[in-house]
């Protein structure tokens, strides 16, 4: 069965304290994976696609990395408004489907 | 930027009521797709479509159907609103098919069924 599985379900950071999240998935023939941040009473925002295993993307304080099995969510030096949920989500095997399939998120919190 | 509207953001509705949830969005998006948010179970899709007039049944397709007349809009109808219907819902909307292509998502709309 495909699946998702994000860890830690939370993390608690002092400002400045780099991090990693993880997503690891099961899926037969990764056509994608997705990061998402959600703001509290906000829709899921998309930050990143990743291909193929060994590719990187970055963004500002965030880079996000994939291999065969997982994919992780680099924080250098966070800030307060980095604070959030961040989902990760795999597309679907090929067919007739294009749905993604997520996980529950890790939420994060930067304190000053 | 891709714009997904959600008509309301917060909604009361009681038992056995029957609810529409609108979605619009201004991107020529191909597909567009209902999701719902509960604690600890994350999204679940519910229906989504790949054209208008289209529509496929996601996980949790159960006590909800959905309508698509228009390429911009696609509308989440809960026939007989019960009180486990009570969540956030979400709309998503995606370019195309095909690998890879991310969804954009509204701001949602947080139903309470009393």
């Amino acid at each position: 069965e495909d699946q998702v599985t994000q860890s830690p379900e939370a993390l608690r950071l002092q400002e400045g304290e780099s991090s990693s999240l993880n997503c690891s998935y099961t899926v037969s023939g990764l056509r994608g994976l997705f990061w998402y941040r959600q703001d509290p009473g906000k829709g899921p925002e998309f930050l990143f696609t990743l291909y193929s295993a060994g590719e990187e993307k970055e963004k500002e304080r965030l880079k996000a990395t994939l291999t065969k099995k997982e994919s992780f969510l680099h924080i250098t030096a966070p800030k307060p408004e980095d604070s959030a949920t961040y989902l990760c989500a795999v597309q679907a095997p090929p067919g007739n489907t294009d749905k993604l399939i997520f996980g529950t998120g890790t939420r994060l919190q930067v304190f000053p | 930027d891709v714009k997904v509207t959600q008509s309301s953001r917060y909604l009361v509705k009681r038992t056995g009521e029957k609810v529409f949830l609108e979605c619009v969005q201004d991107m020529d998006h191909e597909n567009m797709f209902w999701y719902r948010q509960d604690p600890g179970l994350g999204l679940r899709l519910i229906y989504f479509s790949y054209d208008v007039k289209m529509k496929e049944k996601g996980d949790i397709p159960e006590g909800y159907s959905v309508s698509r007349e228009k390429k911009e809009r696609f509308s989440l109808i809960l026939e007989s609103a019960s009180t486990n219907q009570t969540s956030m819902y979400l709309c998503a909307s995606s370019r195309a098919r095909g690998a890879g292509q991310p969804q954009h998502f509204g701001d949602g709309t947080r139903l309470s069924i009393l």
